[in-house]
C-alpha cells in the first residue's frame, strides 16, 4: 500500500525545537518532490516548505524562513521537517505530501496526490 | 505572496443540488491551480489540477475550470459524503498559497 507515516509532533515550550519525520512506503521517495502543509487548530491549510527528489531546491514560506529545515533521506525513504525557535503560531497538524509533479511542456504542476495523516505540534508552556 | 480567494465561505446545499465554488487569485496564475477536499479529523484529498484535470478515482461529479484569477469547483449532484471543506491552491509561485476554504454545508 502506497502511504505517508508522520512522527515526531507533541508538546514543546516556546523556542523549542523539535524535528517531524514522514517515512514513505510502496513507492521509492527519491523521485518525487515532497512537501509540508500545516493547519492550526480550526484554521484552513498553509504550504509551509518542499524539496525536490534529489534534494537540490528547497522553497518555504515566510513566515518558517531562517527557523525551519526541510530535508529528506532517499535511502531511508524519510523527509524530515526539523523546527527551530518555535512559537505558539507554530501550534499545528503537519501534513507531509508527495507531489507527483504533472508535466504538460514546458509547465508543470504541482499535484499532492498523496498525504501523510498528520503529526499534532503543540508549543506552549 | 499570490492571494487566493473563495466564496462563497460556507455554502448550504442539499443532496442533489448542483454547487458550485469559486477561487479568485490576486495575480494571473495561468491555470497552475488545484483542488482539495478535506473531511474533518482527516489529511487533504486531491480532486483536480492544472485547474481542470480530475484525480484518478475521483467521482465524474467534480469539475474544475478557469485561467488567469477566476477559478470555479463544480459539484454536478451534491452526494451525502461530499459535505466537507474545499481549498483551492496555487502553484504558479511560491509560496504556494491555499484560498482560506469553503466548507460545504447540510442546508
Amino acid at each position: 500500500e502506497v502511504q505517508l507515516v508522520e512522527s515526531g509532533g507533541g508538546l514543546v515550550q516556546p523556542g523549542g525545537s523539535l524535528r517531524l519525520s514522514c517515512t514513505a512506503s510502496g513507492f521509492s521517495l527519491n523521485t518525487y518532490w515532497m512537501t509540508w502543509v500545516r493547519q492550526a487548530p480550526g484554521k484552513g491549510l498553509e504550504w509551509v516548505a518542499n524539496i525536490k527528489g534529489d534534494g537540490s531546491k528547497i522553497s518555504y514560506v515566510d513566515s518558517v524562513e531562517g527557523r525551519f529545515t526541510i530535508s529528506r533521506d532517499n535511502a531511508k525513504n524519510s523527509l524530515y521537517l526539523q523546527m527551530n525557535s518555535l512559537s505558539a503560531e507554530d501550534t499545528a497538524v503537519y501534513f507531509c505530501a508527495r507531489d507527483k509533479n504533472y508535466c504538460n511542456s514546458p509547465v508543470c504542476y504541482d499535484v499532492f496526490d498523496i498525504w501523510g495523516q498528520g503529526a499534532m505540534v503543540t508549543v506552549s508552556s | 505572496a499570490i492571494q487566493m480567494t473563495q466564496s462563497p465561505s460556507p455554502l448550504s446545499a442539499s443532496v442533489g443540488d448542483r454547487v458550485t465554488i469559486t477561487c479568485r487569485a490576486s495575480q494571473d496564475i495561468r491555470n497552475d491551480l488545484g483542488w482539495y477536499q478535506q473531511r474533518p479529523g482527516k489529511a487533504p484529498k486531491l480532486l483536480i489540477y492544472a485547474a481542470s484535470i480530475l484525480e484518478g478515482g475521483v467521482p465524474s461529479r467534480f469539475s474544475g475550470s478557469g485561467s488567469g484569477t477566476d477559478f470555479t469547483l463544480t459539484i454536478s449532484s451534491l452526494q451525502p459524503e461530499d459535505f466537507a471543506t474545499y481549498y483551492c491552491l496555487q502553484d504558479y509561485k511560491y509560496p504556494r498559497t491555499f484560498g482560506q476554504g469553503t466548507k460545504v454545508e447540510i442546508k
